[in-house]
């Protein structure tokens, strides 16, 4: 089974300034998709980025980019210029590209980033 | 259509009670989750729908626990005899056919008590 891990239970950073959040997987798969979703304190969980595990290139998203290590396994996820409407708690996620088993999302455990005035 | 709506937000319920929750997706997404969030933990897949088919159960859906779509619109998620650790946030998300990402709902956060 595919496992995500996110080592940093919490992380903080001050505002304007960088941060990046570690996340890790295990898959025997070749193709599949990984995401990074944000959870506010108001619960409701929101997409950040996407990436394809067949694209080489690392996926940007305004303030938001990731670093893709495929061989690795390893997607982190960099936030430039951090704003307070950052903070919130960070998912990391795991989707199969095949038909059968790509139904499901592995999520992390969390990092909960806090933007520090 | 602003999004996916689950009802109720905040459900308390003795041990041993019956309880239902009720999601609504995204009208054009004909692709539906149900997931468990406990405190500390990332969500946990506990069910799929495509159209009004369930089509993959977690082993984390116990015998009292029963998912339905009837007519491919809304789900709900019964879990009867309500135990002390089915606390969480149960989590509804819907996708379109083809999509590679969730929307989520707002969740449904169940107290046992």
């Amino acid at each position: 089974a595919q496992t995500v891990t996110q080592s940093q239970p919490e992380m903080s950073v001050q505002e304007a300034e960088t941060v990046t959040l570690s996340c890790t997987y295990d898959t025997s798969e070749s193709d599949y998709y990984l995401f990074w979703y944000k959870q506010p304190p108001s619960r409701q969980m929101i997409l950040v980025i996407r990436q394809e595990a067949y694209k080489q290139q690392n996926a940007t998203e305004n303030r938001f980019s990731v670093n893709f290590q495929k061989a690795a396994k390893s997607f982190s996820l960099k936030i430039s210029d951090s704003q307070l409407g950052d903070a919130a708690m960070y998912f990391c996620a795991y989707r199969s590209a095949f038909f059968h088993t790509g139904n499901q999302f592995y999520f992390g455990t969390g990092t909960s980033l806090t933007v520090i005035p | 259509d602003t999004g996916v709506s689950q009802d109720p937000r905040h459900k308390i319920t003795k041990r041993g009670q019956n309880v239902t929750f009720r999601c609504d997706p995204i009208s054009e997404h004909n692709r539906l989750y149900w997931y468990r969030q406990t405190l500390g933990q990332g969500p946990e897949f506990l069910t799929y729908f495509q159209n009004e088919a369930q089509l993959e159960k977690s082993r984390l859906l116990s015998d009292r626990f029963s998912a339905e779509r009837p007519k491919g619109s809304f789900s709900t998620l019964e879990i009867q005899r309500t135990e002390q650790g089915d606390s969480a946030m149960y989590l509804c998300a819907s996708s379109p056919k083809g999509g590679y990402g969730y929307t989520f709902g707002s969740g449904t956060r169940l107290t046992v008590v």
